[in-house]
């Protein structure tokens, strides 16, 4: 059973437009939740976190959004650039275990379109 | 810039044919991990190192083996590799405990190829 889903394999935005990014979470115990993005030929890089006392962290155009009751979380990208073009994986850990310990969703795949 | 390499980026090797794979890091980070991840899936943890201390998950084939000779280094050992296992082996690094703890840093991955 997979405890952190990204429902949608993939998705395609116009530049400029917002990109939204699903994923969804099973297990209330999950505490801590990340956001990687990874490029063909390249490894996942991390990009953007939120803890699960909080339901909204930004950094410039990249903003996660975290709702427990719904378990549920969204990252949002304004304006989305074609170099956003690129896998993103959620992530869901607990706080205070090894990052190694992170469940991964399957990812979303963004195309950004000039 | 402080990183993860990975070597050899891309391997094929033939059916029962042992394999090894690198990872090598620059920031002095305690802890080792190698993913397997395969076409449209998330990365599975194979095993990890916490400092010498090799914690293996509860599925990983006998197949996969690993070493850290010290901080920097760890390897992949696919002992006897089967179609199954052609994939993308990522290797990663974090921080045992403190601020960042709980994030990733990836190598590029050895894309192995078994025929």
């Amino acid at each position: 059973d997979q405890q952190v889903k990204q429902n949608s394999p993939s998705l395609s935005v116009q530049e400029g437009r917002i990109s939204i990014l699903n994923c969804d979470y099973t297990n209330s115990m999950f505490d801590y939740f990340l956001w990687y993005k990874k490029y063909p030929a390249e490894g996942p890089t991390f990009l953007i976190s939120i803890s699960s006392i909080k339901d909204k962290n930004e950094d410039g155009r990249f903003t996660v959004f975290l709702n427990k009751s719904a378990k549920h979380l969204s990252l949002h990208i304004v304006p989305s650039q074609p170099g956003d073009s690129a896998v993103y994986f959620c992530a869901a850990a607990h706080i205070n275990t090894n990052a190694g310990k992170s469940t991964f969703g399957d990812g979303t795949t963004l195309t950004v379109k000039p | 810039d402080a990183m993860v390499i990975q070597n050899p980026r891309y391997q094929v090797t033939q059916f029962g044919k042992p394999v090894t794979l690198s990872c090598s890091q620059t920031l002095n980070h305690n802890v080792m991990y190698w993913y397997q991840q395969k076409s449209s899936q998330a990365p599975k943890l194979l095993f990890h190192y916490y400092d010498k201390d090799f914690n293996n998950e509860a599925d990983t084939p006998d197949n996969f083996q690993s070493r850290r000779p010290n901080t920097s280094f760890c390897f992949l050992d696919i002992r006897s590799p089967g179609l199954g296992d052609a994939a993308m082996y990522l290797c990663a690094t974090s921080r045992a405990k403190g601020k960042g703890a709980n994030v990733l840093t990836f190598g590029a991955g050895s894309r192995l190829t078994v025929l």
